[in-house]
């Protein structure tokens, strides 16, 4: 199936610094991803859609500017955790698309912990 | 956006058959069911995909009635390592993009020795 990765794997933050997290989709272009955050022992909750020359879709109660991305090119769309807190530690997931298959088939990234300390 | 249930967990023993069940009463006439794997801190694993009757892969099978309102996912002669969360998923294509999926609780699978 098609791939696609996520970087950093892993990473951990001083409280009030911005984290950057990139999505990559490596065998195929993708107009549009999505990011998702999962809390321990929780179900995946979509954070936004981000579309590929254009502004990303926030879902209800997700700051947009705190939550900052941008999908730059058709194989990459990036997460910026803006003045992070501990609040903001979970795991992040992304997700795309390839193409127009009609079962809408999204493959995701294999996550991104962050820890705010 | 068309909304699931699932079991919330299932046990079973090595090398038996399992059968998860989803109900998506509300699912659209252009939607598509999925069902994705998750191991704890690693992304949904795509496992098969189906719009109706039934679809099998080398992991797994897919029974779709003809309401198209459940789906059950069968995993044959589950091993230790099939232990995971299974979400079940509905979505498609809509103004030429992918839509959103909204992912229900998941089932807890855990397999017994």
């Amino acid at each position: 199936g098609a791939v696609v990765s996520q970087h950093p794997s892993r990473v951990i933050c001083k409280s009030g610094t911005s984290v950057k997290i990139e999505c990559r989709s490596l065998d195929f272009q993708a107009t549009t991803m999505f990011w998702y955050r999962q809390f321990p022992k929780q179900s995946l909750m979509l954070m936004a859609t981000s579309n590929e020359g254009s502004k990303a879709t926030y879902e209800q109660g997700v700051e947009k500017d705190k939550f900052l991305i941008n999908h730059a090119s058709l194989t990459l769309s990036t997460l910026t955790v803006t003045s992070a807190h501990p609040e903001d530690s979970s795991f992040y997931i992304c997700s795309a698309p390839p193409g127009l298959a009609a079962g809408g088939t999204q493959y995701f990234g294999p996550g991104t912990r962050l820890t705010v300390l | 956006l068309a909304k699931t249930t699932q079991p919330i967990s299932m046990d079973s023993y090595e090398g038996q058959e399992v059968n998860i069940t989803c109900s998506h009463n509300n699912i659209a006439t252009n939607d598509y069911i999925t069902w994705y794997q998750q191991f704890p801190s690693q992304g949904p694993r795509f496992i098969i995909q189906g719009y109706k009757t039934k679809v099998t892969n080398e992991v797994a099978s897919l029974f779709i009635p003809a309401d198209r309102k459940s789906s059950t996912l069968s995993l044959p002669r589950v091993s230790l390592s099939d232990t995971a969360v299974y979400y079940c998923l509905v979505g498609g294509i809509s103004s030429g993009s992918a839509r959103q999926l909204t992912f229900g609780s998941g089932t807890q699978l855990t397999v017994l020795p």
